[in-house]
Order: structure tokens, then sequence, then C-alpha cells
């Protein structure tokens, strides 16, 4: 059974960076495209990028400036850096595991339980 | 656009069926995926593809497209389908390839 976990500081201090890790059990990351993804307090889904065979990266292009996705093969994991974070950030941030079918559609069918980031001094 | 559009809110009597839609251009070129997400748990995939469901999802739920509007039915509404719903598509060109989300339908089981 896959299983993904979110872990990082819960606040985070206007202007910093953010930092999250995934840590995957039951399943490689050097397989598979793996995403984070955020929802602000009383808001909707917002993909910020994927991170795929541990190297190639894609961005949702709001973000594309802020963000860095990696990994690490050797624990299992993959990381999210947000720098300049704002109010605006704040949000229960989610890492899940993604396909993409040959015909070209997507779909993430694993998530972790997300971890909640409040951006404030 | 990569833009996904959905009805803010829809109720259904108990037992019911009712259908949640999804209008946006990426929708001609991809099927959408639908998620559910109870209050204060992650969302959950229950459709992808032409009208799939992940094992343990009730057959209650299926999908269907009609050109740029995605449907997710459920037949026979239970009040533990009470949540919100989110359709999720792809949006690629030369540029750029982005994953968007539709803001979400919160489902009220009457």
């Amino acid at each position: 059974q896959v299983q993904l976990q979110e872990s990082g500081p819960g606040l985070v201090k206007p202007s910093e960076t953010l930092s999250l890790t995934c840590t995957v059990s039951g399943d490689s990351i050097s397989s598979n495209y793996w995403s984070w993804i955020r929802q602000p307090p009383g808001k909707g889904l917002e993909w910020i990028g994927y991170i795929y065979d541990s190297v190639l990266t894609n961005y949702n292009p709001s973000l594309k400036s802020r963000v860095t996705i990696s990994a690490d093969k050797s624990k299992n994991q993959f990381s999210l850096k947000l720098s300049s974070v704002t109010a605006a950030d704040t949000a229960v941030y989610y890492c899940t595991r993604d396909f993409y079918d040959s015909t070209g559609y997507t779909y993430m069918d694993v998530w972790g339980k997300g971890t909640t980031v409040t951006v404030s001094s | 656009s990569s833009e996904l559009t959905q009805d803010p809110a829809v109720s259904v009597a108990l037992g019911q069926t009712v259908t949640i839609t999804c209008q946006g251009d990426s929708l001609r070129a991809y099927y959408a995926s639908w998620y559910q997400q109870r209050p204060g748990q992650a969302p959950r995939l229950v459709i992808y593809g032409k009208n799939n469901r992940p094992s343990g999802i009730p057959e209650r739920f299926s999908g269907s497209d009609s050109g740029t509007t995605a449907s997710l039915t459920i037949t026979g509404a239970q009040a533990e389908d009470e949540a919100d719903y989110y359709c999720q598509s792809r949006d690629r060109s030369s540029t750029h390839h982005h994953v968007p989300f539709g803001g979400g339908t919160k489902l009220t089981v009457l």
C-alpha cells in the first residue's frame, strides 16, 4: 500500500522560504510523477508542480518563479521549496502520486494527509 | 485557457440522483478526473479517465464527458456523499504545462 507523509515547519515568517518534505513508502520516487498541491483555508485546490524520475520538473506558471521541487532517491523523498512567502501562501499542503495516461489525461491516485503551513510574523 | 468552472453548490435528496458539472476548454483534449473531499480530510480520487473508479469507490459514482463539459453523477446519493467535489484536467501548450482544478462544488444531501 502506497503512503505519503508530509513534514515541515507549520509556521513560516513572511519573505522567508517554505520547505516541506514528502516521504514515500510502498513505491519508488524514481517511477511515476509526484506533485505538490495546496489548499488555502476555505478555498479550492491549486496544483503547485511535479517531479518525474527524480529529475524532470514542471511548475504552475503562476508560482514558477518561486518554486523548486527536488528529490532524494536515497531517502525516497521529494521536497518543496517556496520562496518569498506571504500570507497568501498560508494553506494545507498535500503531496500526491500522479499518473499520466498514454492518451494524455492525468490523475492523482494517492494523497498525503496534508500539512498546514501558516505564514505569519 | 486552463480554467475549469464548477457550480459552487448543489443539493440532492437522499437516494436521488445528482450530476455535478465541470466546464473548460482543456476538456476537449483530456478527460477530467474527479475528487471527493470530506471536511477535514484529504481529497480522494473517485473517477478518472473515460469512466473509471478506483478500488473502493462505490458503483453509484460515474463520469461522462461531452465537448468542453465533464460530469460526475451520483446515482442514489447517500448521506456520506455530502462533501466537496473537484474536477481536474490538464493544459499543455508549447510554452507551459499546467494541471488545473475546478473551484469545487459543495454537495449537500438533504
